[in-house]
């Protein structure tokens, strides 16, 4: 079975600090990843998507990176600001289909 | 340019009856998404449609929850009957093929 996995489960933080968040799924074989953002009450956004030839894709503070042989990508946020608490979700698109699969997300508070 | 819409965006219903959620895609976007996010879980694709056909339907509980997507431009996500289980936030996603999904806001459904 196919499935994507997300640790912690919550983070909370003080303003300014670098933080990094984990993903990890069971199937290397995967076409390409995204990490979203979920704000409470709001559908997904998009952050950032890496094809399963890249290592690594880049946002402003934020930089994602994969690693297809160890089943892992970590997304990056330099500088950490109150404006981005939200749930950070990882998808994998195994099969190129665009049926994604999603992590259970990680919950981030970031404290003035 | 306008956004995927959905409608409602709250349901409160009992258990044993029947609801209908309705999602407008991004005009000219062929792919349509529904999925059933469980609070504090990512979401699970329910089922893809690519204009009026349906791509994949494997998560879809067929025995309770139906989807059209008539003229492939809205979509029509129906449950009958529901169950307590049911509860949870229903996401509508387009897209064009093979690009980047775009998420509606949801609509939170809740079973008594």
């Amino acid at each position: 079975k196919q499935e994507v996995t997300q640790i912690p489960a919550a983070l909370s933080v003080p303003e300014g600090e670098n933080l990094v968040l984990n993903c990890s799924f069971t199937d290397s074989a995967i076409y390409n990843l995204q990490w979203f953002r979920q704000d409470p009450g709001k559908g997904l956004t998009s952050l950032l998507l890496i094809q399963s030839s890249q290592r690594e894709q880049t946002s402003g503070r934020l930089n994602a990176s994969l690693d297809k042989s160890s089943g892992r990508s970590t997304l990056y946020i330099a500088a950490s600001q109150p404006g981005d608490s939200a749930t950070y979700l990882c998808a994998v698109d195994y099969n190129a289909g665009n049926m994604l699969t999603f992590g259970g997300g990680t919950r981030l508070m970031v404290k003035p | 340019e306008a956004g995927v819409a959905q409608s409602p965006r709250y349901k409160i219903i009992e258990k044993r009856q029947s609801v209908a959620f309705w999602c407008n895609p991004i005009s000219g976007h062929a792919t349509l998404y529904w999925y059933q996010q469980i609070l504090g879980q990512g979401p699970k694709l329910l089922i893809q449609f690519q204009n009026n056909g349906v791509v994949d339907d494997s998560q879809l509980p067929k025995d309770r929850f139906s989807a059209e997507r008539l003229k492939g431009v809205d979509s029509t996500l129906k449950i009958q009957p529901a169950k307590l289980e049911d509860s949870a936030v229903y996401l509508c996603a387009s897209s064009f093929i093979g690009a980047s999904q775009f998420f509606g806001p949801g609509t939170r459904l809740t079973v008594l």
